[in-house]
C-alpha cells in the first residue's frame, strides 16, 4: 500500500490571509508529483505536475514546492480569494508505464468573504 | 478536444435496478481510470485500464460491479444490482503514459443516486 498524506483535512480561512498546506508521499520511487484543484460539483483539474527536488512552480497566487529527498510537497495560496474555495488534492507518480497515480484524501479549503 | 466525456451526468435509480456508466476517454490517450468520490474514502479508484486490458480491479467494491473497455474509445462501469448505498459521483479519467508525466485529465463525473 502506498500512502499519500495531505494535511490538514480541512482549512478554513478569512479573504486576504494566505495558507497553506502539506502533502506526504514516500521518499522511494519518485518520479512525479501532481497538485489537482477540484471545485464543488466539478471534476479535478490540474494545477502543477513537479519532476525535480527543489522544483517550485506558481500560477498566479498558489505555488508550490517539491522535496523529493524528504518526501513532502507545501501548496501555498496567498492572499486567499472566496473563489480559491476547492479541494486541492496531490498524487504520487511512480513513473508507471500503466499511468497510475496514488491520490491523496485532499485539503478542503473555505474562503470566507 | 472535447476532453473525457461521461454519460448520463445525473442517474437517479431504484434499489435492484442495473446502472450503466459510459466513458470516452481523450483520443490518443491509452489508459482509462474509474473513480468513485465518497466523504468517508474521498477519491476512490476502482479499476484501471491500459491499452484496453483491465489492470487492476481491486478496487472494486465487490461482484455487483464491473467494467468493460471494448475499445480505445469507450468504456462502461455495470452495477448491477443498484443499491442506496452506491450512491456516489462516479468519475472517469484518462492519459498518455508515453507522455511526460502520467498527468489524468477527468470527466465531468456521473452523479449516480440510488433510492
Amino acid at each position: 500500500i502506498l500512502n499519500v498524506e495531505q494535511s490538514p483535512q480541512s482549512l478554513h480561512v478569512q479573504e486576504g490571509d494566505s495558507t497553506n498546506f502539506t502533502c506526504s508521499f514516500p521518499s522511494s520511487n519518485f518520479y512525479a508529483l501532481h497538485w489537482y484543484r477540484w471545485e464543488t460539483a466539478k471534476s479535478p483539474e490540474a494545477l502543477f505536475v513537479m519532476t525535480l527536488n527543489g522544483d517550485e512552480k506558481k500560477k498566479g497566487r498558489i505555488s508550490a514546492t517539491l522535496n523529493t529527498k524528504e518526501g513532502y510537497s507545501y501548496l501555498y495560496i496567498k492572499g486567499s480569494q472566496p473563489e480559491d474555495s476547492a479541494t486541492y488534492l496531490c498524487a504520487f507518480d511512480r513513473g508507471s508505464t500503466l499511468g497510475r497515480l496514488y491520490f491523496g484524501r485532499g485539503t478542503q479549503l473555505t474562503v470566507w468573504p | 478536444d472535447a476532453g473525457v466525456i461521461q454519460s448520463p451526468r445525473h442517474e437517479v435509480t431504484e434499489m435492484g435496478q442495473e446502472v450503466t456508466l459510459r466513458c470516452k476517454p481523450i483520443s490518443g490517450h491509452n489508459s482509462l481510470f474509474w473513480y468513485r468520490q465518497t466523504m468517508m474514502r474521498g477519491l476512490e479508484l476502482l479499476i484501471y485500464f491500459n491499452n484496453n486490458v483491465p489492470i487492476d480491479d481491486s478496487g472494486m467494491p465487490e461482484d455487483r460491479f464491473s467494467a468493460k473497455m471494448p475499445n480505445a474509445s469507450f468504456s462502461t462501469l455495470k452495477i448491477q444490482p443498484s443499491e442506496p448505498r452506491d450512491s456516489a459521483v462516479y468519475f472517469c479519467a484518462s492519459s498518455l503514459t508515453s507522455g511526460l508525466t502520467n498527468e489524468q485529465f477527468f470527466g465531468p463525473g456521473t452523479r449516480l443516486t440510488v433510492l
